[in-house]
């Protein structure tokens, strides 16, 4: 049984470019989170997927950034026009139910020049 | 604000000691409290979790000893190995909601 895939694990983008991170949940698991970790930081809230919907994106910051869960496929996370504050490591989560342990990726490490 | 306080924030541990770390919370309504260790590069591995209806949950060498009145939890690693070396992070979550996570605590163990 696989664990949670992420890809790309390292991501160079220039201000201005696009970022599109992808998250395939462990199988079965219909539940994503996605998290923001700064070096020497803990890991901060983005958004609560669940099949198709969006179930909490407080985390999410209102401009440049979106997420999506489509029913098939990978949780997108995706960063418009990106600037250098935007670099860091992006972490997804998958559960198997709201009440089940959550397991993560490896992460993927975003790089603004 | 920050919803689950960690503490210390490094931890430097002789090989074979004990290695604890506590965190607290406000919201009565967390049900659910997972400990997470982390190595560089890597991903947050989930290591041990508790739920409020007991005080204590034991696996291998990993403790998590849970107040519940004290709004508190805490992890004790016995005979701590250099392999134990990483940051850890306690997290409460509500069920259905998103998880919390302390700051994280860098543990060094030394040989």
């Amino acid at each position: 049984n696989a664990g949670v895939m992420q890809n790309p694990r390292h991501l160079v983008r220039r201000r201005g470019q696009e970022a599109r991170l992808r998250c395939s949940p462990m199988k079965g698991h219909s539940h994503v989170y996605w998290y923001r970790q700064l070096p020497e930081e803990g890991l901060k809230f983005m958004v609560y997927l669940q099949k198709e919907n969006i179930i909490d994106e407080s985390g999410m910051p209102k401009e440049r950034f979106s997420a999506e869960f489509p029913k098939e496929g990978p949780s997108i996370l995706r960063i418009q026009q990106v600037v250098r504050g935007d670099s860091a490591a992006y972490f997804c989560a998958s559960r198997l139910g709201v009440n089940t342990e959550a397991f993560f990726g490896q992460g993927t490490r975003l790089t603004v020049v | 604000q920050q919803q689950v306080k960690q503490s210390p924030q490094s931890l430097i541990v002789q090989k074979g000691g004990i290695s604890i770390i506590n965190c607290a919370y406000e919201n009565t309504a967390f049900d659910y409290f997972p400990w997470y260790q982390q190595f560089p590069g890597k991903g947050p591995a989930l290591l041990i979790a508790i739920r409020p209806d007991v005080s204590e949950k034991k696996e291998g060498r990993f403790t998590i000893s849970f107040n519940k009145s004290a709004k508190q939890f805490s992890l004790h690693i016995m005979d701590s190995q250099p392999g134990d070396s990483a940051t850890y992070f306690c997290a409460a979550a509500a069920t259905g909601n998103q998880f919390y996570f302390g700051t994280g605590t860098s543990l060094t163990v030394i040989p």
